[in-house]
């Protein structure tokens, strides 16, 4: 089955300085890789996804890559805001439609 | 309801006792989806419902765990002779297809077991 790594566990950056997450794949026939926020009590929100078709896709403040030959993609956030501070979940799923989710980064942006 | 509407949204239970956890999904969203989520731990997959096809049960971590889902819509997940380390938040999700890819959350809920 699906393996999803992420790194780091854990992030701390100064407010307006940028933070980028990264994951990992196994499974080559994986084609949809989304990113969930999860803020505390709540449950995981979609804030962007990518699919295989495409190399990058930008949402204002943030982005993905994805690099299909290497099997890894990252999550770009820049002039983070406390209110980025949260959890980020990737994920990554093909054709049995049931995502993968990797461990999770708690981003910790201080003012 | 606007969202995955998900209760008790905490539940304290006793070592052995069974357990019971609702979620109703979005209405018109044909797939659902149990998650599992450990103190430090990513979102462990437990079950998949797609419409009338058999449910994904590959991810239960025992036959304590079972999950039922009646009428296309409201789900059930049992948990039964709970164990410590079945402590955990346990998130439902609902999917319209597979165009949008997204998975809409529930806020979760939190079981403890003494």
């Amino acid at each position: 089955g699906e393996n999803v790594e992420q790194h780091p566990s854990t992030l701390s950056v100064q407010e307006g300085d940028s933070a980028v997450i990264k994951c990992t794949y196994s499974d080559s026939a994986s084609n949809y890789f989304p990113w969930y926020k999860q803020e505390l009590g709540k449950g995981p929100q979609l804030i962007i996804d990518i699919r295989s078709n495409v190399g990058e896709k930008k949402d204002q403040r943030i982005a993905v890559t994805l690099n299909k030959t290497a099997k890894h993609f990252s999550l770009h956030i820049t002039e983070t805001q406390p209110e980025d501070s949260a959890v980020y979940f990737c994920a990554a799923s093909g054709g049995s439609y049931i995502p993968t989710f990797g461990r999770g980064t708690s981003l910790i942006v201080h003012p | 309801g606007a969202g995955v509407s998900q209760s008790p949204s905490n539940k304290v239970t006793e070592k052995g006792k069974d357990v019971e956890l609702r979620c109703d999904p979005i209405s018109g969203h044909t797939a659902l989806y149990w998650y599992r989520q450990s103190l430090g731990q990513g979102l462990e997959f437990l079950i998949y419902f797609q419409g009338n096809s058999a449910p994904d049960k590959s991810g239960l971590p025992s036959d304590r765990f079972s999950a039922e889902r009646t009428g296309g819509s409201v789900s059930t997940l049992t948990i039964q002779r709970t164990q410590q380390e079945d402590s955990a938040v346990y998130l439902c999700a609902s999917f319209l297809d597979a165009n949008t890819g997204e998975l809409f959350f529930g806020e979760g809920s939190r079981l403890t077991v003494l």
